[in-house]
């Protein structure tokens, strides 16, 4: 079982709708969470981080977080074609010293 | 403020050679991550720097990979010799001091793409 899980995808969202993407991790001391978007031949962007409970939300973008259940998401609403990339989770323990990712889920907005 | 320097972009090397990468990361952040990434997936770490001190070095295949950041600001990794597996994205992430933020953002340079013949 891998430690953090996505779904591959492609997750396919028209223009204008929300893009909901899921993570789960096994780790149940991990402390910090990341959403880092990557478009197809280039470098992971840090788009969301959260530390804690809840949701934060920053512009298009909310993240949500389950340590309970161990699981974060990221909302994207009124997606646009350039939000089209693969979307990483990342989880890591205190300090954020280990990054652990997922292996992406892919997302298509379709004007 | 620069972000976080590699080269070079890309690399195509024939098996048995070695190859080496350069990272500068971010002024001021004294944490430096080499990841590989392969097609299709996340990255994987393979050392962390605290300073010039690599403290998580475990996933770094050590017969055929070294890394060092001499003077705790740059770093090199190299690869010698190279075999086909090692095909991949080599990214360099660098992580400053989360002082009274509370933040553990890790931003990532470029990455070098190496392709072995």
């Amino acid at each position: 079982q891998k430690e953090v899980e996505q779904n591959s995808g492609p997750l396919s969202v028209p223009e204008g709708a929300i893009a909901s993407l899921n993570c789960t991790y096994s780790d149940r001391g991990s402390q910090s969470f990341f959403w880092y978007r990557q478009y197809s031949g280039k470098s992971p962007e840090l788009i969301m981080s959260i530390y804690s409970n809840g949701d934060k939300e920053d512009g298009r973008f909310t993240a949500q977080l389950n340590k309970a259940s161990q699981y974060v998401s990221l909302l994207i609403r009124d997606s646009q074609p350039s939000d089209s990339a693969t979307y990483l989770c990342a989880v890591s323990g205190a300090a954020g010293n280990k990054l652990t990712f997922g292996g992406g889920t892919r997302v298509l907005v379709k004007p | 403020e620069a972000g976080v320097v590699q080269s070079p972009r890309y690399k195509i090397i024939e098996k048995k050679q070695p190859v080496a990468f350069w990272c500068n990361p971010i002024s001021g952040h004294n944490t430096l991550y080499w990841y590989r990434q392969n097609l299709g997936q996340g990255p994987e770490l393979l050392i962390r720097y605290e300073n010039e001190e690599a403290v998580d070095d475990s996933q770094l295949p050590k017969d055929r990979f070294s890394a060092e950041r001499l003077k705790g600001v740059d770093s090199t990794l190299k690869i010698q010799p190279a075999e086909l597996g090692d095909s991949a994205v080599y990214l360099c992430a660098s992580k400053g001091d989360s002082g009274t933020s509370g933040t553990y953002e890790q931003f990532f340079g470029p990455g070098t793409r190496l392709t072995v013949l």
